[in-house]
């Protein structure tokens, strides 16, 4: 375990559907961050939350709303989603202001 | 240009060659250096981590970086299977993290 827990492991969703992701750190980090993983790409940082409070969106469509209500819990809620969306969306967490992120095992998300 | 440039290969090396990954980078204001392992169906876990340029090295890998080429490099020796993986290379300036795409090996047995 790497101490940050990401549920659920896989999700499918329609175009018209409402969910949500949530991300769990073990850490006593104080910052967490979503990231978005698509196949061949580097990985695309999301949203950065630092003492709870939003600090970087990095120009992410509204359809994605993150939402972070404590240092240890991070929730990335999804509405009328497209299928470019499918991705791995992997959440991570580190010091605030620190470098090194420690990684959750992610939610694979297929929207059909 | 993108900030950060890896070959996604894919990598095929028999059991106990040198597996050699390297990234190119554009942006000189990248300090901390850092590689990390991804297994299949898993998030990426950190691997090495370089502040500044200069070797590092732990156990069969070793960490290389020259800033000034921009050029970063991973070396594994005596591969395993179980280094079959894909191996993001990272940076950091102002404590935000770039990544390259990543570069799949696979340690043939």
């Amino acid at each position: 375990e790497t101490g940050v827990t990401q549920t659920p492991r896989h999700l499918v969703m329609g175009m018209t559907n409402k969910k949500s992701l949530k991300c769990e750190q073990h850490l006593g980090h104080n910052a967490m961050y979503w990231y978005k993983q698509s196949a061949k790409k580097p990985l695309e940082l999301m949203f950065v939350y630092n003492f709870k409070e939003q600090t970087e969106n990095n120009s992410v469509p509204s359809r994605f709303s993150p939402e972070c209500p404590n240092s240890s819990h991070l929730f990335l809620h999804l509405h009328t989603l497209q299928p470019e969306d499918s991705a791995l969306y992997l959440c991570a967490s580190s010091q605030a202001g620190g470098t090194e992120a420690f990684f959750g095992q992610g939610t694979r998300l297929t929207v059909v | 240009q993108k900030e950060v440039e890896q070959d996604p290969g894919p990598l095929s090396v028999p059991e106990g060659a040198i597996v050699s990954l390297n990234c190119t980078y554009s942006n000189s204001a990248f300090q901390y250096f850092m590689w990390y392992r991804q297994y299949s169906r898993k998030g990426p876990e950190l691997l090495m981590y370089t502040y500044s340029s200069g070797n590092k090295e732990d156990g069969r890998f070793t960490a290389q970086v020259d800033k000034s080429s921009k050029y970063i490099s991973l070396f594994i020796r005596d591969s395993q299977p179980s280094d079959s993986a894909t191996y993001l290379c990272a940076m950091s300036a102002d404590y935000k993290l770039s990544f390259g795409a990543g570069t799949t090996v696979t340690v043939r047995a």
